[in-house]
């Protein structure tokens, strides 16, 4: 069964471009979460997906968007790059009931750098 | 506001003994906590996971427990072995939404 898969592994922009992060889920999960994770840091909540819907977004400015499309798989767009958006950005997915989820699976992180 | 904390930025051990690794949550209303390991240039991968309705729970060389009046929980891991070394992640999460991860403990295992 494959896991859950991103791309690009690495994606270098300069400043004010836009970068769009794509992840495929694990088949039969219908949630995703995207997560950053800057140098040194640990993961911050940027988004989580279900059934389509944005359920949940982080402490992060308008400028960080997304969606889930109707097979599940998800992309993140970063509008107006910044230099502090280099970072690792994680999807994970998670077989959500509405009541308890069981745990994330993450893919490999999408590598950000922005010039 | 971090909710979930981890105080300890590094951990240090030596082969064969045991690493416990804390982890202190402020929102009571978390029911499902879960620890996960990350090596370098990877995505964190899954270890262990315990419901607020229990205080225990064991796989393998790896211990969670849980202290709901003190908020707070604990990875126990004996015995260390050097490819134990990474960064851990606590993790909590209201009914499976949202999980919220604290800054992570960098563990080293030293053979």
């Amino acid at each position: 069964e494959a896991g859950v898969t991103q791309s690009p592994t690495h994606l270098i922009k300069t400043r004010g471009q836009q970068a769009t992060l794509r992840c495929s889920p694990i088949s039969g999960h219908t949630s995703v979460y995207w997560y950053q994770q800057a140098l040194g840091l640990g993961l911050q909540f940027l988004l989580w997906y279900d059934e389509g819907e944005e359920r949940n977004r982080g402490n992060f400015p308008p400028r960080f968007s997304g969606r889930q499309f109707p097979n599940y798989s998800s992309e993140l767009n970063v509008n107006a790059l910044e230099l502090e958006d280099s970072a690792l950005y994680l999807c994970a997915s998670s077989l959500y009931s509405g009541l308890v989820s069981g745990e994330l699976f993450f893919g490999e992180g999408s590598r950000l750098t922005v010039l | 506001d971090q909710q979930v904390k981890q105080n300890s930025p590094s951990l240090s051990v030596q082969e064969g003994r045991i690493s416990i690794l804390n982890c202190d949550y402020t929102n009571s209303m978390f029911d499902y906590f879960l620890w996960y390991k990350k090596y370098p240039a990877e995505g964190p991968t899954f270890l262990i996971s315990i419901s607020s309705i229990k205080d225990k729970n064991e796989d393998g060389r790896f211990t969670v427990f849980l202290n709901k009046s003190a908020k707070h929980l604990s990875l126990h891991i004996v015995p260390s072995q050097p490819g134990d070394s990474a960064v851990y992640f606590c993790a909590a999460s209201v009914r499976g939404q949202n999980f919220v991860f604290g800054p992570g403990t960098r563990l080293s295992v030293l053979p």
